[in-house]
């Protein structure tokens, strides 16, 4: 059991490039999220999923894009990369929405991501 | 407690002390706290959560203590051990229909053998 899933672990950019961080898991969850840590802060919440089908903004959606294929996936898309992004990125999950009761999210392993 | 700049407060202690982490939340509509453990390159992982209706919850070494009257969270660990050595994040969330986390800046947990 894998549990989520992310790719790639590392990327290297140049400001202006484009590319998508992929999160995949495995346990059948309604709800995703795309977390980033930067050094000496908390998680900021990027975007999230409540359920297939749907997205909302987080605290930081500014530069990001992301998508929900499926249930099992939901991918984060950096249109115009900036040094300013540059960070680790989390991909987080829960069986259900996140409302007091749901308890723990679930998170990946993060994507190290450097705009140059 | 809070970071200054990009330094996260460092707790450090000897293998065998008791360590408490502690945590102060600002919105007093938090009803539902949790603690995570982040390991070097490794994603947050779940140690406990207590609700606002209980002051205390026990876990398997683990204590958390709520104090809302001064919005204060502290995470307890019982006979540490180098393995506990992580960065500590405690997060908050309210009841009022979906709800994301809100995660504190952290704080690192030294343990020395």
């Amino acid at each position: 059991n894998a549990g989520v899933t992310q790719t790639p672990k590392f990327q290297v950019l140049k400001t202006g490039q484009s590319m998508t961080l992929q999160c995949a898991q495995d346990m059948n969850h309604n709800s995703m999220y795309w977390y980033r840590q930067d050094p000496g802060m908390g998680l900021r919440l990027i975007y999230y999923s409540a359920s297939e089908g749907t997205t909302d903004k987080g605290e930081v959606p500014n530069g990001y894009n992301v998508s929900r294929l499926n249930k099992r996936e939901f991918s984060l898309r950096l249109e115009s990369a900036a040094p300013s992004q540059t960070s680790v990125y989390f991909c987080a999950s829960t069986p259900r929405e996140l409302v007091v009761s749901a308890g723990e999210l679930f998170f990946g392993e993060g994507s190290r991501l450097t705009v140059l | 407690g809070e970071s200054v700049g990009l330094h996260l407060p460092t707790l450090s202690v000897q293998e065998g002390d008791n360590s408490i982490i502690n945590c102060a939340y600002s919105n007093s509509a938090s009803d539902y706290f949790i603690w995570y453990k982040q390991e070097s390159g490794k994603g947050p992982q779940f140690i406990i959560d207590i609700r606002s209706n209980m002051d205390k919850r026990q876990g398997q070494r683990v204590t958390v203590l709520l104090n809302k009257t001064v919005k204060h969270l502290s995470l307890q660990i019982a006979a540490t051990q180098p393995g506990d050595s992580a960065v500590y994040f405690c997060a908050e969330t309210h009841n009022s229909g979906y709800s994301t986390l809100t995660f504190g800046k952290g704080t690192m947990l030294l343990v020395s053998p």
